[in-house]
């Protein structure tokens, strides 16, 4: 079965500071990984995903994450924070079924001015 | 750019009502889910659909859960009898078929229901 941690509920950086969302997964099988991020009172908007064509998987927003198979790690980044960017971001996987997608429990970002 | 859209926004409905949430995906699109977000917690899925059938369903969707595609653009979401606990934002989504594995959901903006 797949699935994915988020470490961290609620991560606070400085505005143009590095932002760094970690998220964990577990697949038995190679996994198809996304990031969607949910501004307040909005639905989920899909950041990037990953689908093995390259490891290093850049989004929308100057968002970009990267894929370590050794690390079972897709983290988030963000060279400088913006205080638009302040929002709960959900990291997600899809295994070998065509189906579902699983999300992690989520990390609110918030940005301090 | 296309969207799935949910209507209403918000639904207030008394506890043992039924309710019906709907939804209009991304009109080439074929996989069509529902996923719902009790409020502060993970987003939780309830169930997908393709080709006219349930093709996978969570512990959560229960007997009290169905959903349809009355047409070709609809899909709904139908709790017979409401408790307290299905309060929660509820979100459509659906994407392509084809090679889908790679292809994300694409979200609506929820429907906030409240059970009272």
């Amino acid at each position: 079965a797949q699935s994915v941690t988020q470490l961290g509920s609620h991560v606070s950086v400085s505005e143009g500071a590095l932002v760094l969302l970690r998220c964990n997964y577990s697949s038995s099988v190679p996994p198809y990984l996304f990031w969607y991020v949910q501004y307040p009172n909005q639905g989920l908007q899909l950041l990037l995903k990953y689908t093995s064509a390259a490891t290093l998987v850049k989004g929308i927003n100057g968002f970009e994450a990267e894929f370590k198979k050794s690390e079972t790690s897709f983290h988030l980044t963000k060279p400088s924070a913006h205080m638009s960017d302040a929002a709960e971001y959900f990291c997600a996987v899809r295994g070998s079924s065509a189906s579902k997608i699983i999300f992690g429990s989520g990390t609110r970002l918030s940005i301090r001015p | 750019e296309p969207e799935v859209t949910q209507t209403p926004s918000h639904q207030v409905t008394q506890m043992g009502q039924e309710v019906i949430l709907r939804c209009v995906p991304i009109s080439n699109h074929l996989y069509f889910y529902w996923y719902r977000q009790i409020l502060g917690q993970k987003v939780e899925f309830l169930v997908s659909f393709y080709n006219n059938e349930i093709s996978e369903k969570s512990e959560i969707f229960d007997d009290q859960f169905s959903v349809e595609r009355p047409d070709g653009s609809n899909f709904t979401l139908k709790i017979r009898s409401t408790k307290l606990e299905d309060s929660a934002m509820y979100f459509c989504a659906s994407t392509e078929g084809g090679n889908a594995l790679n292809s994300p959901l694409h979200f609506g903006n929820g429907t906030r229901l409240t059970v009272t």
